[in-house]
């Protein structure tokens, strides 16, 4: 089974500033099937990014997320306020499956 | 607007059943492929179970044997009928519809507790 690993657990920083998060698979999968999610306090995970690097229906320009193989980036570029929260990378498997990441978790510095 | 609303969460004792529902709004459940993922107190996401078309479902492992996907189109409604509940799966079980190979649009959850 693939295991997603995210690094790091927890990222603190100020608005305004940069967020780069890490999500490594155990083997390497195809884009298509890495996604990432924002998980708010309370409230249901929304999808931001699918096949890696595509963003969901009205997720802001900020948003970005990169990478292949093994290893992939979900960027940031200018932290809001309302952007603090935690964010999960998930693969999809063939079986079907779902597994995610288990979490980062950004917060103010 | 596609709208997911999930009941059925409460107390239950080790061992017992209960069924989860997913009430869907905005589309029809028999055109969507649908899943439930659950969420263990202050903790991470965790795949559960999927259904595919009419009749085609998937478990995880932890949960294979023991819970049942199913959907009643007349009621545009998802299920998942937990049975021989223990305290793992104690968690907030959240609906989710299947985009390819992501999960586009979620409910907003129903805690499950299994305690004595």
């Amino acid at each position: 089974d693939i295991v997603l690993t995210q690094s790091p657990g927890t990222l603190s920083l100020s608005p305004g500033e940069r967020a780069t998060l890490s999500c490594r698979a155990s083997q390497s999968i195809s884009s298509s099937y890495l996604a990432w999610y924002q998980q708010k306090p309370g409230q249901a995970p929304r999808l931001l990014i699918y096949g890696a690097s595509s963003r969901a229906t009205g997720i802001p320009d900020r948003f970005s997320g990169s990478g292949s193989g093994t290893d992939f980036t979900l960027t940031i570029t200018r932290l809001e306020p309302e952007d603090f929260a935690v964010y999960y990378c998930q693969q999809y498997g063939y079986s079907p499956t779902w597994t995610f990441g288990q979490g980062t978790k950004v917060e103010i510095k | 607007e596609v709208q997911l609303v999930e009941s059925g969460g409460g107390v239950i004792q080790p061992g017992g059943s209960l069924r989860l529902s997913c009430a869907a709004s905005g589309f029809t459940v028999s055109s969507k492929y649908m899943n439930w993922v659950r969420q263990a107190p202050g903790k991470g996401l965790e795949w559960v179970s999927a259904l595919y078309g009419g009749a085609s479902t998937y478990y995880a492992d932890s949960v294979k044997g023991r819970f049942i996907i199913s959907r009643d189109t007349s009621k545009n409604t998802l299920y998942l009928q937990m049975n021989n509940l223990r305290a793992d799966d104690t968690a907030v079980y959240y609906c989710a519809t299947i985009s390819g190979s992501y999960l586009d649009c979620w409910g907003q959850g129903t805690l499950v507790t299994v305690s004595s």
